[in-house]
C-alpha cells in the first residue's frame, strides 16, 4: 500500500534562510512524487514533480526537491525563504501503475520577517 | 482558461439528508479525482475517473458515498444519509493526458457541514 509521511506539523524559518520540508514515502514499485501548496483562502496548487531522471527537480516559486531512493525521501527545499512562502505544503505519491494519489497530512510553513 | 469549478461552495445540511456535490473539470482533462479534507488534516483520496475506464472507488469510506462522471465532463459526488463525520471540504481535481498527466488542478472545494 502507498503511504506518505510528513514528520513535521509545522516548520518555522526566518526570511532569507534556507528551508526544508520533509517527506518520506512508501510505495510498491517506482514512485511518482509530488509537492502541492495550499495558500490561505486559495486552492491547492501544483509545485513540482519527480517522475524519472535527475534526482533534483525544480518547480514553481524557486522551490526544488530531491528524490532519494535509498532513503525513500522527497524533501522540499528553497535556498532563501520569503514571507509569502508561508502556506500549507503537501507531499503526495503515486505508483507508476495507476492514478490513485496518496497525500501526506501536510506541513505548515511559517516564514518570519 | 477556466479552471476546475465546484458547486455549491458551501452546503449546510441536516443529519440524514442526501447531498450532491458537483465538479466541472478543465475542458479536455481525461482524469478526475475526488478528495475529502477534514479540518486540519490532509487530503483523503475518495475516487478517480480516467477516460472510459472503470473508476477506482477504493477510497470511498462507505456505501453511502457514490460518484458518477458523464464521459470526460461533469462529475457528481453523492452522499446519502449524511452523518456529522461527513463534515469536511470536498475537493475535486482534474488532470490532462500526455506529459502533463501527473499534474492535478484543484477546484476551490465544497465545504459541507452536517448539523
Amino acid at each position: 500500500a502507498q503511504s506518505v509521511a510528513q514528520p513535521e506539523d509545522q516548520v518555522n524559518v526566518a526570511e532569507g534562510n534556507p528551508l526544508t520540508v520533509k517527506c518520506t514515502y512508501s510505495v510498491s514499485g517506482n514512485p511518482y512524487l509530488f509537492w502541492y501548496v495550499q495558500y490561505p483562502n486559495r486552492g491547492l496548487q501544483f509545485l513540482l514533480k519527480y517522475i524519472t531522471g535527475d534526482n533534483l527537480v525544480k518547480g514553481s516559486y524557486g522551490f526544488e526537491a530531491e528524490f532519494n531512493k535509498s532513503q525513500t525521501s522527497f524533501h522540499l527545499k528553497k535556498p532563501s525563504a520569503l514571507v509569502s512562502d508561508s502556506a500549507l505544503y503537501f507531499c503526495a505519491v503515486r505508483n507508476t501503475g495507476g492514478f490513485k494519489t496518496i497525500f501526506g497530512a501536510g506541513t505548515r510553513l511559517f516564514v518570519k520577517a | 482558461g477556466a479552471g476546475v469549478s465546484q458547486s455549491p461552495s458551501n452546503k449546510v445540511t441536516e443529519k440524514g439528508k442526501d447531498v450532491e456535490l458537483r465538479c466541472d473539470p478543465i475542458s479536455g482533462h481525461t482524469a478526475l479525482y475526488w478528495y475529502r479534507q477534514r479540518l486540519g488534516q490532509g487530503l483523503e483520496f475518495l475516487i478517480y475517473f480516467q477516460g472510459n475506464s472503470a473508476p477506482d472507488k477504493s477510497g470511498l469510506p462507505s456505501d453511502r458515498f457514490s460518484a458518477e462522471r458523464t464521459g470526460e465532463s461533469v462529475s457528481t459526488l453523492t452522499i446519502q444519509r449524511t452523518q456529522q463525520e461527513d463534515s469536511a471540504v470536498y475537493l475535486c481535481a482534474s488532470s490532462a493526458s500526455g506529459v502533463s498527466m501527473h499534474e492535478q488542478y484543484f477546484g476551490p472545494g465544497t465545504r459541507l457541514t452536517v448539523t
